[in-house]
């Protein structure tokens, strides 16, 4: 079993739709988490950070970390064509620990 | 701020060559990390320094990968000899709090 699993996708949502995207985790002891977004040839651009539990939001996108589940979330507003990439969560003990990443999952924006 | 540069983008090599790759940190960020990235999968770390220290390279295949940090600044790291399972995207994060910033990466492909 994987440390972190996360849905490969593709979404493929309308544009102007929630983007959804959730991650879970056998770790108890994370305690920081993240998201990333990876456009195609690119690398990975930090999008949102958070330590232990609660929410997190930030303009169009809201974080939510459930460590009683080992659960996290991820959720795009408004979603645009511009949002489609790969979005991949990551997560480390500590703030000096490895991160340890899920596979990604591939989310496309229709017009 | 400048961001994480590496060099080269691309590179292609045939299987039993070597190839280096280098990383620029964001200055003032004193861990610095490589990850492979196959496609279609999420980055897996190599190796972790803190300044010129390697902090973690449990996964680091040491018969045929080497990294280096000079002066807790920049690192290079090095395959040789390279297979064709190597064939993927290497990139590099340095983070200063917790949270990691990464590089465009170099895109390795093996023949």
């Amino acid at each position: 079993q994987k440390e972190v699993e996360q849905d490969p996708g593709p979404l493929s949502v309308p544009e102007g739709a929630i983007v959804s995207l959730n991650c879970t985790y056998s770790n108890s002891a994370f305690q920081y988490f993240m998201w990333y977004r990876q456009y195609s040839r690119k690398g990975p651009e930090l999008l949102m950070y958070t330590y232990s539990s609660g929410n997190k939001e930030d303009g169009r996108f809201t974080a939510q970390v459930d460590k009683s589940s080992k659960y996290i979330s991820l959720f795009i507003r408004d979603s645009q064509p511009s949002d489609s990439a790969t979005y991949l969560c990551a997560m480390t003990t500590d703030s000096w620990g490895k991160f340890q990443f899920g596979a990604g999952t591939q989310v496309v924006v229709t017009p | 701020e400048a961001g994480v540069a590496q060099s080269p983008r691309y590179k292609i090599i045939e299987k039993r060559q070597s190839v280096a790759f280098w990383c620029n940190p964001i200055s003032g960020h004193a861990t610095l990390y490589w990850y492979q990235q196959i496609l279609g999968q999420g980055p897996k770390l190599l190796i972790q320094f803190q300044n010129n220290g390697v902090v973690d390279d449990s996964q680091l295949p040491k018969d045929r990968f080497s990294a280096e940090r000079l002066k807790g600044v920049d690192s290079t790291l090095k395959i040789q000899p390279a297979k064709l399972e190597d064939s993927a995207v290497y990139l590099c994060a340095s983070s200063l709090l917790g949270e990691a910033f990464f590089g465009q990466g170099t895109r390795l492909t093996v023949v």
